[in-house]
């Protein structure tokens, strides 16, 4: 079966930089979650879409922003990088009426 | 708001015994979900198991099984027979969204060790 899909699966980048990360959620469904999780942490909600438009906003940076493309495929914009930002950045995705969602194996962002 | 609460940063088994981890939440929500992921050393999210506020049967996946106290606002989850392969970080997880879908609180993870 499809599974929720990320790219790159490793992302190293210098302070300062801008990097792009990207989810490609399983076929059909219609919700995107991305979840950033640091260094022996919990993983804590970004943002979410649904159908294309962002449907709730957590401990988002304002230097980060992100969007739901017509293929339902998102990505996540970092820019002015900054060292707290290396972490596991997961992508989950769900169909609405579903139970549940599936995660992705995440991209690894260090930050040097 | 909600919160997850995970009191026990380490647990240790016996491979084939039996353990229960712990899970206290908040919410003011009457209808929510709760979950439990496994997170192995790949760092990959695996859901173990899931309960809907609103059943009061306890939700049983094979091995795994959750004992939920609504009032008490408590799920642990207990795993029998364990096996070398459920090593792993544990997360319990609250969706106080009222749907299945929706964003998720977190617990701070328990890491689980099963010795051979």
């Amino acid at each position: 079966a499809a599974g929720v899909i990320q790219s790159p699966r490793h992302l190293i980048k210098e302070k300062r930089e801008t990097a792009t990360l990207k989810c490609y959620p399983i076929p059909r469904h219609d919700t995107v979650y991305w979840y950033q999780q640091g260094p022996g942490q919990d993983p804590q909600f970004l943002i979410s879409f649904y159908e294309k438009m962002q449907s709730d906003k957590g401990s988002i940076p304002d230097r980060f922003s992100a969007q739901q493309f017509s293929d339902y495929h998102s990505e996540l914009n970092m820019s002015s990088l900054e060292l707290g930002d290396s972490a596991l950045y997961f992508c989950a995705s769900s169909l609405q009426d579903l139970y549940g969602y599936t995660f992705g194996s995440g991209t690894r962002l260090t930050v040097v | 708001a909600q919160t997850v609460t995970q009191s026990q940063p380490e647990m240790s088994v016996q491979e084939a015994e039996t353990v229960t981890l712990s899970c206290t939440y908040d919410t003011s929500e009457s209808d929510y979900y709760l979950f439990w992921y496994k997170q192995p050393p790949s760092r990959q999210m695996i859901l173990v198991i899931r309960q809907e506020a609103y059943k009061q049967q306890n939700a049983t996946e094979n091995r795994f099984s959750v004992n939920f106290q609504k009032a008490a606002k408590s799920f642990s989850l207990k795993i029998s027979d364990s096996q070398l392969g459920d090593a792993a970080m544990y997360f319990c997880a609250l969706n106080a969204g009222g749907t299945s879908y929706g964003k998720l609180t977190f617990g701070q993870g328990t890491i689980l060790t099963v010795h051979p």
